[in-house]
């Protein structure tokens, strides 16, 4: 089955970058997308088709997608920032997969 | 604005049936232009697929989950429903339904919490 691996947390002290992976098999041929989860919140969509914002997400939320990594990048980061993300793909054979997920701390 | 709202039982047995139906409000279950997807979330952990349905009732499902999956679609209710059959305490979750738009669930449900327990 296809796996999506992402690192358990992220420390960034305020202002700075903080960026996020998400390693699978060929990810870079598939579109990632990327949410935002709060504790008691529903995840919310920030990234889609690798690199685009919905609207009402800020320009500080950036993503990336290449070879087998796909990246979110939070740049100026903000205390609000502070919570879990998990990155998603499709693939044919298991359909849709969340990463295992990733705590970003804003020190 | 869309919005989505589960409900459904929030304790089941051992062994019996989970059903849960998302009510859709502000947008149609019929669009061409959405599929609509359950995620569920056990306590303390990670996001998992459940699977989606197309308004033709067209239907994708996680394989680890496929054998005792089913999700189907009303449209002249506007909702479309989960049932999940054999329930263990491994079933224990907090399930949450959501739009699929262009490859990603860009509106969610508020969740519910189901426990399996005897």
């Amino acid at each position: 089955s296809y796996e999506l691996t992402q690192p358990p947390s992220v420390s960034v002290s305020p202002g700075q970058t903080a960026s996020i992976t998400c390693s699978g098999d060929k990810l870079g041929g598939k579109y990632a997308c990327w949410y935002q989860q709060k504790p008691g919140q529903s995840p919310v969509l920030i990234i889609y088709q690798d690199s685009e914002r919905p609207s009402g997400i800020p320009e500080r939320f950036s993503g990336s997608n290449s070879g087998n990594t796909a990246t979110l990048t939070i740049s100026g980061t903000q205390a609000m920032d502070e919570a879990d993300y998990y990155c998603q793909a499709w693939d044919r054979s298991t359909a849709k997969v969340f990463g295992t997920g990733t705590k970003v701390t804003v020190l | 604005q869309v919005q989505l709202q589960e409900s459904g039982p929030g304790l089941v047995k051992p062994s019996q049936t989970l059903s849960l139906t998302c009510t859709v409000s502000g947008g149609s279950v019929s669009s061409i232009s959405y599929h609509w997807s359950w995620i569920r979330q056990p306590a303390g952990k990670g996001l998992e697929w459940i699977g989606r349905i197309y308004t033709s009732g067209s239907t994708n499902y996680n394989p680890s989950l496929k054998s005792r999956v089913t999700i189907s679609v009303d449209t002249s209710k506007n909702q479309f429903s989960l049932r999940l059959t054999s329930v263990t305490a491994a079933d224990t979750a907090v399930y949450y339904c959501a739009r699929e738009n262009g490859g990603a669930e860009d509106v969610w449900g508020p969740g519910t919490t189901v426990t399996v327990s005897s």
